[in-house]
Order: structure tokens, then sequence, then C-alpha cells
């Protein structure tokens, strides 16, 4: 069975980094892409940028602009979604989900992110 | 890409057919696009209902369709049912632009 399990919520302050977890197992880790999925409070959802565990080989939304990256630990099946210093407007709700051909099957169950200013 | 466009919300009565709109998905087949719907219940994980425009995962009720005409593509709901009710989303998939999500709709029944 395949499951993305992603890591607990987090409260941070301005300024603070982060990284928080999404822990892959039911399949071969390096042979999908992940993709990181925002959804601020309140709104839709949009997409962050996708990783290719195999090699790392990753995709950035525009809209990121370096902002966060996707470093995984191919040995803990883990993908993680790292921020250097945080801002208020990356409050939300973030889901890693398993890119399949075209959709999206497989979702974490979402980690909530608060930044208070 | 910018987001997809939906209507903001849809109402129905249980039993009556409603259709959520998609425009903005790409008309050009050579772009070997990807269209899938999802269904987001309140506070709960996003869920895949459509594939492929018009397929279905196993275990997604029949009363659940897709289709696509030039830049729209669009779900419909037959048959409504009040656990019908929730946040659907469209979502475009190609190897440029990689996944392009719609605005959201919610649907009241």
């Amino acid at each position: 069975e395949v499951k993305l399990v992603q890591s607990g919520p987090e409260l941070k302050k301005s300024g603070d980094s982060l990284k928080i977890s999404c822990q892959a197992s039911g399949y071969r880790f390096g042979n999908y892409w992940i993709v990181w999925v925002r959804q601020r409070p309140g709104k839709g959802m949009e997409m962050m940028g996708v990783i290719y565990p195999g090699d790392s080989t990753t995709r950035y939304s525009p809209s990121l602009q370096g902002q966060a990256t996707f470093p995984v630990d191919k040995t803990s099946e883990t993908a993680f979604l790292q921020w250097r210093s945080l801002q208020a407007s990356d409050t939300g709700l973030y889901y890693c989900a398993r890119h399949g051909f075209g959709e999206l099957t497989y979702w974490g169950q979402g980690t909530l992110v608060t930044v208070s200013s | 890409q910018s987001a997809l466009s939906q209507p903001a919300s849809v109402s129905g009565s249980p039993g009556q057919t409603v259709s959520i709109s998609c425009i903005g998905v790409s008309s050009d087949v050579d772009d070997n696009e990807h269209v899938s719907w999802y269904q987001q219940s309140a506070d709960s994980v996003p869920t895949l209902i459509i594939y492929d425009v018009d397929h279905r995962p196993s275990g997604v009720s029949h009363r659940f369709s897709g289709s696509k005409s030039g830049d729209t593509a669009s779900l419909t709901i037959s048959g409504l049912q009040p656990e019908d009710e929730a946040d659907y989303y469209c979502c475009s998939y190609t190897t440029t632009s990689l996944y392009v999500f719609g605005s959201g709709t919610k649907v009241t029944v």
C-alpha cells in the first residue's frame, strides 16, 4: 500500500528556518516524482515544485522564487520541504503528493505551518 | 501559467446534476495534456476523482464524469448527494508547466 506520511504541525516566527518531512512507503521511492503543494488559509491549491528522488532533479514553480528547497534522503525514503527564512506569507497547509502519469493519486495528510510576525 | 478559472460556487438539490467548468486548459493536442479533478471535503486531504480528462479511479462513484472541449474541461456530478458537498479543483499537467490547479469551486447541496 502506497503511503505518504508527513510531519506534524509547526508554529514558527518570521525569520526562522524549518524543514518538514514526507516519508514514503509501499513503492520504489526513487522512481516517482514527489510534488509539493501549498494551500494558504481559505485559498486554493498551488504547486510549489517537484523533485525526482532517484537523482534529485528538481523543478520549482516560478512563484516560489527560491524561497524553499526540496531535499531528499533516499535511505529513509523521505522527502523534505525546507525554508531558510520563513515569512508570515508562508503560513499554510503543505501537502506532498506522488506524481503518476499526469495526476496526483497519493497524498500526504498535510502539514500545517503557522508563521507569526 | 496562471491558475485555471473555475466558478467560485455551484449549488444543487439532492438528485440534481451540476457541472463545473475549468477554463484555460490547453487545446493543443501536442501538449499531451493531462486534466484531473480533485475533491476536497472540509478539513480533508484532496482526493483524485477524475484523471486524463474522463477516467475514474477505482472506487470513485460513476456519478462523477469528466469531459473537455477546446480550452474548457468540465466535471459533472449527477444524482447529487449530501456527501458531495466539498471543494473541487481541476488540474492541468504538462511537461512544460507541470501542475497548474484551478481556482476551486465550492459545491453546496
